[in-house]
């Protein structure tokens, strides 16, 4: 399968706990993007690299929240002392950003977090 | 801001054409996506639109106006399997994609 992968699928964890989320993009993708999606929503932008590094941050995201993509490749999204309102799906996508293309970008399938 | 507007929910019957408007603010977006949702599962890319004009793929077409911030997603011959949220995106020029919320259609029988 070359598409994109997350993991884990599913994460149940107590308020106040740490979370670690894993995304692989499509391997010659240089761009990678989190979302986050609530019920009856469209995805909502947090952040998104261009290879190793991040580009922008959104302004809704507070401090507990942290995204790396150290060699250009995977990514993790990190959220710290989890609250109820984290619970959602959060989705990891990735595009090619090169000349002639518009930035189609391909979605893994998500992460499903529940905060207790 | 970037706001994007959908209705909530459509419905239309099977065999049937439907046409999911968006509407957005013009400055900003130098293109315009659509993105197909099922249920419980990841969106998936339909189409972009970054010239004013209609641009057809098979049973789905795309229209955008730009100096309207206006585009509509046009859907023949409708399928159930067509029952979905449909997502109208804009790409910004840092290539940053801000979402609608999505119109959710129900294609009956």
């Amino acid at each position: 399968d070359t598409g994109v992968s997350q993991d884990p699928r599913h994460k149940i964890t107590k308020r106040g706990q740490n979370v670690t989320f894993r995304c692989d993009p499509i391997s010659e993708h240089n761009r990678l993007y989190w979302y986050r999606q609530t019920l009856g929503q469209g995805p909502e932008f947090l952040t998104y690299f261009q290879n190793e590094a991040q580009l922008e941050k959104s302004r809704l995201l507070s401090d507990r929240f942290s995204a790396e993509r150290p060699k250009g490749s995977f990514s993790t999204l990190e959220i710290q002392r989890t609250e109820q309102g984290d619970s959602a799906m959060y989705l990891c996508a990735s595009s090619y950003l090169g000349q002639g293309r518009y930035n189609e970008q391909f979605f893994g399938p998500g992460t499903r977090l529940t905060v207790l | 801001g970037q706001n994007i507007d959908q209705p909530t929910e459509m419905t239309a019957t099977e065999g049937a054409i439907v046409q999911i408007n968006c509407t957005y603010q013009t400055s900003g977006f130098n293109g315009l996506f659509w993105y197909q949702q099922h249920a419980g599962e990841a969106p998936t890319f339909l189409s972009y639109n970054v010239l004013d004009g209609l641009e057809e793929k098979g049973r789905f077409s795309s229209f955008l106006s730009r100096s309207k911030g206006y585009s509509y997603l046009l859907l023949k011959e409708l399928q159930m399997k067509d029952s979905a949220s449909y997502l109208c995106a804009g790409n910004t020029g840092g290539f940053k994609t801000i979402f609608g919320a999505g119109t959710r259609l129900f294609v009956k029988a």
